[in-house]
């Protein structure tokens, strides 16, 4: 089926405004977390869903980003107020159920976020 | 929290020559761990894993190699081609408790034709 997708692939924005970012995950898949990756950079984790709940938002770099998930399937990241730092590729990624013993992620194509 | 080194930044090989990226962890409950392949612009792509019940995996060209005593694990290319020029990252988790992938910094691997 179809993997990962993310919309937009591109975000032009104005310093302080606010913008939303879309994952859709595999069918199925009841992991989704959100990973940021600044350019010639690794990813820096930013939250984790099971299903709609959020076991784990530790990566969230301040209370600008939030982020939720509907119905175990699409995810929204919002970042409110964007600052020229949050700049970079956010990527989404999603996995099998916790009740499997495998952690596989696939990845989105991500979204590049430029804040002029 | 979990964290990962991963060396070197950047390795230059010969078209046909191996090459080899080292990583380690800290946290000794991690127990799975993914190397993704990432091409310019495009999405990481997981190349192969590792879970902490076996020592080596292979497939293909690519070998990956675990040392939990040590924390630290290996990928291994033979036989390089210019496709495999990309960057790489290592990561680790765990299946339980804190699930997302911690990476290390990434490899840009360029082999020479």
């Amino acid at each position: 089926g179809a993997g990962v997708s993310q919309s937009p692939s591109n975000k032009v924005t104005e310093k302080g405004k606010d913008v939303e970012l879309r994952c859709d995950p595999i069918s199925g898949h009841t992991a989704l977390y959100w990973y940021r990756q600044r350019l010639g950079q690794g990813l820096e984790f930013l939250i984790y869903f099971q299903g709609n709940s959020a076991p784990d938002k530790s990566g969230l770099p301040s209370d600008r980003f939030s982020a939720e998930r509907t119905g175990e399937s699409v995810s929204t990241l919002t970042i409110q107020r964007t600052q020229q730092e949050d700049s970079a590729v956010y990527l989404c990624a999603s996995s099998l159920t916790r009740l499997a013993v495998y952690n596989e992620q696939f990845f989105g194509p991500g979204t590049r976020l430029t804040v002029l | 929290g979990e964290n990962v080194e991963q060396h070197p930044s950047t390795l230059s090989v010969q078209e046909g020559d191996s090459a080899v990226i080292k990583c380690t962890y800290s946290d000794s409950a991690s127990n799975y761990f993914p190397w993704y392949k990432q091409e310019l612009g495009k999405r990481p792509q997981l190349i192969i894993d590792i879970r902490s019940n076996v020592g080596e995996k292979k497939d293909q060209r690519i070998a990956v190699t675990l040392n939990k005593t040590a924390k630290h694990f290996s990928l291994h290319i033979t036989e390089t081609q210019p496709e495999d020029s990309a960057v790489y990252f290592c990561a680790a988790s765990g299946v339980t408790g804190r699930r997302a992938l911690t990476f290390g910094s990434g490899t840009r691997l360029q082999v020479q034709p």
